[in-house]
C-alpha cells in the first residue's frame, strides 16, 4: 500500500519567515495530493491541493509544488503568522483512487 | 448549507459496550469516508462507502467493527465489544465526487473514550 512519510515532524518559525515541509509518497499511481492543516482539537480542512498534470499551484501565501519523478511534493507558506500554527498533514490518494492516505503530520509552530 | 454532522461529538463507553458513531455528509454528497486519529498521529483510513455500498474496507478491522450507509439516513460506523484500545477520535468526510481525486470535507469528529 502507499507509504507516506512527512518531513520535519517539528517546524518552529518567527513570524514573516517562510515554512517548507516536504512529503514523500511511494505509490506512482497517486494522482492528487492535498494538504491539510489541523488546529487543535479541530478538524482537518483542507487548504491546498494539485493534480498529477500540474508542478506548482499557488493561493496567496500557500504554495505547493510537485515532482512526480521523485514522488514528493511539498508545502510552501511565506509570510508566516501566528495563526499558521497548527498540524499539517499530507494525504496522496492510494493507487486504487479509494482513499486519501495521511502522513504522520508536521507541527509548525510560528512564534512573534 | 450544513456541512457534515457528526454525532455524538464525546462519547464514553465501558469495555465490552457496543459503540455507534453517526455521520451525515454535506448536502449532495453521496461519498462517505471513516479515519481514525491517535493522538499526536495522523489519520488512519478506516473505510470508504457510497449509498448502500461498501467501496473500500481495507483499513477497518475485520472484527468488531462495521460501516455502514443506507439509502436513508446517515452513516454509522459501529465498533462492538470496545477495549480500550479503540479510544480515538473518528473522522468522518464526504465527497461529491467518486473516489478520492477530489477534496474531503471533514466532519467535527466523535472522540471515543472507552473506561
Amino acid at each position: 500500500g502507499e507509504n507516506v512519510e512527512q518531513h520535519p515532524s517539528t517546524l518552529s518559525v518567527q513570524e514573516g519567515d517562510s515554512a517548507v515541509i516536504k512529503c514523500t509518497y511511494s505509490d506512482s499511481a497517486s494522482n492528487y495530493f492535498p494538504w491539510y492543516k489541523q488546529e487543535l482539537g479541530k478538524r482537518p480542512q483542507l487548504i491546498i491541493d494539485i493534480r498529477s498534470n500540474v508542478g506548482e499551484k499557488k493561493d496567496q501565501r500557500i504554495a505547493v509544488t510537485l515532482n512526480k519523478t521523485a514522488k514528493h511534493f511539498s508545502l510552501h507558506i511565506t509570510e508566516t503568522q501566528p495563526e499558521d500554527s497548527a498540524v499539517y498533514f499530507c494525504a496522496p490518494n492510494n493507487q486504487a483512487g479509494t482513499a486519501l492516505i495521511f502522513g504522520k503530520g508536521t507541527t509548525l509552530s510560528v512564534s512573534s | 448549507n450544513a456541512g457534515v454532522m457528526q454525532n455524538p461529538r464525546h462519547l464514553v463507553r465501558r469495555r465490552g459496550q457496543e459503540a455507534r458513531l453517526r455521520c451525515s455528509p454535506m448536502k449532495g454528497h453521496s461519498h462517505v469516508y471513516w479515519y481514525r486519529q491517535l493522538p499526536e498521529e495522523g489519520l488512519k483510513f478506516m473505510v470508504y462507502l457510497q449509498k448502500e455500498n461498501i467501496i473500500d474496507e481495507s483499513g477497518m478491522p475485520k472484527e468488531r467493527f462495521s460501516a455502514e450507509f443506507p439509502k436513508e439516513g446517515p452513516s454509522i460506523l459501529r465498533i462492538q465489544q470496545v477495549v480500550r484500545g479503540d479510544s480515538a477520535a473518528y473522522f468522518c468526510a464526504s465527497s461529491a465526487e467518486q473516489g478520492a481525486e477530489s477534496p474531503l470535507h471533514f466532519g467535527n469528529g466523535t472522540r471515543l473514550t472507552v473506561t
